[in-house]
């Protein structure tokens, strides 16, 4: 079975510029997360999806970041404009909800560098 | 809110030298609690959960057991490797459904 499948697993874009991440979440899952990865401040949560809905935003940074997920199979994390200080590890991850104890999968990662 | 704290690194260890890293975790209720590896360059992977109170999660010689009491989940192998070398991270889920991770520690192994 197909794990999460995270899309592009390295961009290196320059400052201004629209990114767009890419995530495919585990057939049947229902829950989906968008994390970010810094040496600075760890792993942060940006957002979550429960059954396609957003659920918690509160860690998105600010208005330049948005995410969507259409349909059960697809979400997106865009930044727009980009800024160097954007530069980090983007991970996307599901789970089946309904149990505390279900296991959050994560993708490999998309790297993001903003020159 | 959910929070989890486990002890600062870099550890370095001897290879068959005995492994602890600490974790304590704030949450309300019976949260499930997580053990994740991330290795060089990679995402991270599940190392082994437990889901209440008294459980041993175990997986790969790696153990941890849910303390309700001291409301920790230390991990522990008896004997690292070199491939051992990673970042662990302990984490949980409550009653939000999201994971709250801790900072991560590295782990250096040597011959």
């Amino acid at each position: 079975d197909a794990g999460v499948i995270q899309s592009p697993r390295h961009e290196v874009t320059e400052m201004g510029q629209e990114v767009t991440l890419r995530c495919k979440p585990i057939s049947g899952h229902n829950s989906l997360f968008w994390y970010r990865q810094t040496m600075m401040r760890g792993l942060e949560l940006l957002i979550y999806f429960n059954n396609n809905v957003p659920i918690d935003d509160s860690g998105m940074p600010e208005d330049r970041f948005s995410a969507k997920m259409p349909n059960a199979s697809f979400s997106t994390l865009k930044i727009q404009p980009s800024e160097p200080r954007d530069s980090a590890v983007y991970f996307c991850a599901s789970r089946q909800q309904g149990f505390t104890g279900n296991t959050i999968y994560f993708g490999e990662g998309s790297w993001l560098t903003v020159v | 809110g959910d929070s989890v704290t486990q002890m600062e690194g870099p550890v370095t260890l001897s290879e068959e030298a005995f492994l602890t890293i600490n974790c304590t975790y704030t949450a309300t209720g019976y949260p499930s609690l997580f053990w994740y590896v991330q290795y060089p360059g990679e995402g991270l992977q599940l190392l082994l959960k437990a889901t209440k109170a008294d459980d041993k999660g175990s997986n790969k010689g790696f153990e941890a057991t849910y303390r309700k009491e001291t409301t920790s989940f230390h991990l522990e192998k008896g004997s690292v490797q070199v491939s051992d070398s990673a970042v662990y991270f302990c984490a949980l889920t409550g009653t939000a459904s999201k994971l709250t991770f801790g900072t991560g520690t590295r782990l250096q192994v040597t011959l």
